[in-house]
């Protein structure tokens, strides 16, 4: 089955602190994305990545970093983690030219 | 910019249909996708149309109109299980994905 693991269910950690969140994904995937949720505000791309060692910049990338350096892991970084970085964090893939994307569970951050 | 509009609530009664339409401002658009998540759950993919039209999976049927701009998502046969907050997804290139802010359908008996 396809399965997009994400490191952390929940996470909290203080403000300034160094975040790492990492997402793994089985299905050779070319494309992944990092989203963040909030509550009226839907998904919000925050970073995605064609390929390895490339990305691009989303909606809201302020803030953070990404790094693909095998083709199934894709990870986000906080470099100094703020209070309004608080979110539900997600990571998803997809095939190249395929439209669905397949999505972890989510890592619900709490950054104090 | 870009942006996809839904409504935020709508609620529906048990063995009824429901429409949830969604709407969007964008540049460069490609298709549109329409993704189902329950609290606490990830998103998972329903359908997505490439091209004007309607596409029909099951009980769900998604339909998209290019001239106008406009998509939206019927439910038929509503079940109590179908509670849940519906995202409609636009592509604007080879690999960038939005998402509408959502909206969170609830069935009633």
């Amino acid at each position: 089955d396809v399965k997009v693991t994400q490191s952390s269910r929940y996470l909290v950690k203080r403000t300034g602190e160094k975040v790492f969140l990492e997402c793994v994904q089985d299905m050779d995937h070319e494309n992944m994305f990092w989203y963040r949720q909030d509550p009226g505000l839907g998904l919000r791309l925050i970073y995605f990545s064609y390929d390895v060692k490339m990305k691009e910049k989303g909606d809201i990338p302020e803030g953070y970093s990404v790094s693909r350096e095998k083709k199934e892991r894709f990870s986000l970084i906080l470099e100094s983690a703020s209070t309004n970085q608080t979110s539900m964090y997600l990571c998803a893939s997809t095939g190249q030219g395929n439209e669905k994307l397949f999505f972890g569970s989510g890592t619900q951050l709490s950054v104090l | 910019g870009q942006s996809l509009e839904q409504p935020s609530e709508v609620t529906a009664v048990e063995g009824a249909i429901v429409q949830i339409n969604c709407t969007y401002q964008t540049s460069g658009f490609y298709g549109l996708s329409w993704y189902q998540q329950h609290d606490g759950g990830a998103p998972t993919f329903l359908s997505y149309n490439g091209l004007d039209g309607l596409e029909e999976t099951g009980r769900f049927s998604s339909f998209l109109s290019r001239s106008d701009s406009y998509g939206y998502l019927l439910l038929q046969e509503l079940q109590m299980k179908d509670s849940a907050s519906y995202f409609c997804a636009g592509r604007t290139g080879a690999n960038n994905l939005f998402f509408g802010t959502g909206t969170r359908l609830t069935v009633i008996p």
